[in-house]
């Protein structure tokens, strides 16, 4: 599975857009962009995935530049109980790369 | 509830005894994942179950650690003669895999054990 970078950590004020970068410039054409979140002392929650086009859900929103070497995960407005680690993922999708390693993500801190 | 569960949620165990992780999976899932995430780190990747195919142990850091699942259901970890690097949540997902690929990769994550090795 190819790689990803992320910032660290991020603030953003309540009520406005979280933008959380994600960089894998070493994705393969058959790799997929996962976003999960992990709210302190709990499991890692899925939000959302794509391939190549944008995608939004009740949570948020998943812009893939057109070469597909990043991505923006959009939490449109950001509420104290978003604030989370936000791990970026890449992996193919099918029957036998049910593997993952999540890197150190990105801590987003959202403040009243 | 129809979550993933984990038990016990908190185990404290003396350097060198050997110890025991349950992971029960949503029902239907036939996908299961064990990852380990250390103090203030991402999660590691440990061992991956797929219905009746050999599992992918290829994330196990050492042969103290392995793992068995039951058909598609419960899952333990076992970890033997502990030691403290070992202290760590183990955190366990289950998917559905589907060759629609929708929803094969879409984990839910059990709330974890926190092993502490003093």
């Amino acid at each position: 599975d190819a790689k990803t970078t992320q910032p660290p950590s991020m603030d953003c004020a309540e009520g406005r857009a979280a933008n959380l970068p994600c960089n894998h410039s070493t994705i393969s054409g058959n790799e997929y962009v996962y976003w999960y979140r992990q709210i302190h002392s709990q499991g890692p929650q899925y939000i959302i995935h794509g391939l190549k086009n944008n995608e939004t859900n009740e949570m948020a929103s998943l812009i893939i530049t057109e070469d597909r070497k990043s991505s923006t995960l959009i939490l449109p407005h950001a509420t104290l109980r978003d604030t989370a680690v936000y791990y970026c993922i890449v992996r193919t999708d099918n029957t036998n790369a049910g593997k993952s390693t999540f890197g150190d993500g990105t801590t987003l801190t959202v403040k009243p | 509830g129809a979550g993933v569960s984990q038990s016990p949620s908190n185990k404290v165990t003396e350097k060198g005894k050997d110890v025991e992780l349950r992971c029960d999976p949503i029902s239907g899932h036939t996908a299961l994942y064990w990852y380990r995430q250390r103090l203030g780190q991402g999660l590691e990747f440990l061992i991956y179950f797929q219905g009746n195919s050999a599992p992918d142990k290829s994330g196990l850091p050492s042969d103290r650690f392995s793992a068995e699942r039951t058909g598609e259901s419960v899952s333990t970890l076992t970890i033997q003669r502990t030691q403290q690097e070992d202290s760590a949540v183990y955190l366990c997902a289950s998917s559905l895999a589907s060759t629609s690929g929708r929803y094969f990769n879409e984990q839910f994550f059990g709330p974890g054990t926190r092993l502490t090795v003093l």
